[in-house]
């Protein structure tokens, strides 16, 4: 099956500072997400982005699907932003997102 | 956000009972999906639906079966519970084109 690696797989921020997470997937894909996970469970979308950039307030995400990767860039990061982050993508083959090991942020006051 | 509701969100049970889990969806999507996450395997595809009646397998398929009477509701069904099964539990919605997921709150169970 398809492999999505994420790096880096922790990381820790000071408020206010800027930081990029980047998502490699092993093939094509038709759908490539962004979750953030909370710390209370709850999958929020962030991003479907297949192909393209998209931004969403202090939140932006690239993919170049012909070079096999995504971004994720957080801007003045807030405490609000701590949780996971989860990439998942799904090939033209296949019913099921398959997802990233994810990246633990947390953001310190 | 999208209308998806799980429940129960928490159930505690023992091995060997069935556990039934409901997931219900207000969107009208044609994709219905349930996932496990477990730590150091994220989520993993349990069973999907495209249709009403209409299911099949994922990755991690044993020991589960679901059902789809209406195009609302998507019933995950665990036979004979094990620890194994312990887990949280997502389901997922997409509509025609399976193009973006959405899920659901969670369920969280625990097997003793």
């Amino acid at each position: 099956g398809i492999q999505v690696e994420q790096s880096p797989p922790d990381l820790i921020l000071q408020e206010g500072a800027n930081s990029t997470l980047r998502c490699n997937f092993s093939d094509s894909v038709n759908n490539l997400q962004w979750f953030h996970q909370n710390p209370w469970g709850q999958l929020i979308n962030l991003f479907y982005i297949p192909s393209g950039t998209k931004q969403n307030g202090r939140l932006s995400a690239t993919t170049v699907a012909t070079e096999r990767y995504s971004l994720l860039y957080i801007s003045s990061s807030q405490t609000t932003d701590s949780g996971v982050y989860f990439c998942a993508v799904r090939p033209s083959n296949d019913y099921k997102l398959s997802f990233g090991a994810g990246t633990t942020v947390t953001v310190r006051a | 956000d999208a209308g998806i509701t799980q429940s129960p969100r928490h159930k505690v049970t023992e091995t060997g009972t069935p556990v039934t889990l409901r997931c219900h969806q207000t969107e009208n999507h044609r994709y219905m999906y349930w996932y496990r996450q477990d730590p150091g395997h994220g989520l993993r595809l349990i069973h999907y639906s495209y249709g009403v009646k209409d299911t099949d397998k994922g990755e991690v398929s044993d020991g589960y079966s679901v059902s789809r009477s209406k195009t609302e509701d998507f019933l995950l069904t665990l036979e004979s519970a094990t620890s194994s099964q312990t887990s949280v539990y997502f389901c997922a919605i997409s509509g025609q084109s399976m193009d973006e997921q959405f899920f659901g709150p969670g369920t969280r169970l625990t097997v003793l």
